[in-house]
């Protein structure tokens, strides 16, 4: 589906704080989901995966949790760095949809000195 | 992961003038695909390129106003047709699945006066 509104939600957060953001997605048949960030003037630049088969998966500052029960996804990144703000999407994607993404409503990560 | 390179970066054009953005992969790949962003939102599918047939469109966009080339597995092709101030937005390609990664190009923003 087409993410729809005008305007991103920000979060605004401490350097040095933990930041979350979260997603909501379509399609229960999905089973592979990715995180992406996008800085101005630049396009979308890949973070973290997760397979439906998986609740959580972890990388370098940034974890992944996925509930497929309220299909929701979130993006925890530790200790959050003025270099982490940006725009976060979350993307969608099933079997045999040969790489076409779905891509959630995204989030504006402003992160004060 | 694939390399993807977009031109032209940005633009600015007359109204009722066409514009091709130009994308290359420095991998052979099958599906190439084609997203509009408009300005504050979130990433649309306008639709998939693949070698040697016809682009599939997604719901709200036709080939009229967004043709496509795919010449070969390396590069493809957008033009946006008789354009209007609602064209404004950043185009982007990209590449999808297995080990090409899920890579986007560096977008083309595209202002319509």
């Amino acid at each position: 589906g087409e993410s729809v509104g005008l305007h991103l939600p920000t979060l605004s957060v401490q350097e040095g704080d933990n930041s979350i953001i979260n997603c909501a997605y379509s399609n229960s048949a999905s089973d592979y989901f990715i995180w992406y960030k996008q800085e101005s003037g630049k396009g979308p630049q890949f973070i973290i995966d997760i397979r439906s088969n998986m609740d959580k998966r972890q990388g370098q500052r940034v974890t992944v949790l996925l509930n497929k029960t309220v299909k929701h996804l979130s993006l925890q990144i530790a200790a959050t760095q003025p270099g982490d703000s940006a725009v976060y999407f979350c993307a969608e994607t099933y079997y045999n949809q040969g790489g076409k993404l779905i891509f959630g409503q995204g989030t504006e990560l402003s992160v004060k000195p | 992961s694939a390399v993807i390179s977009q031109k032209p970066s940005r633009d600015i054009c007359q109204r009722g003038t066409s514009l091709t953005i130009q994308c290359q992969v420095d991998s052979q790949v099958t599906m190439m695909f084609w997203y509009r962003q408009q300005p504050g939102q979130s990433l649309t599918l306008i639709a998939t390129a693949n070698q040697g047939s016809e682009a599939t469109y997604e719901s709200g966009f036709v080939i009229d106003k967004f043709p496509i080339s795919r010449p070969n597995l390396t590069f493809s092709t957008l033009t946006v047709s008789n354009m209007s101030p609602e064209d404004s937005s950043i185009y982007l390609c990209s590449v999808g699945g297995g080990h090409y990664g899920y890579t986007f190009g560096s977008g083309t923003r595209l202002t319509v006066v």
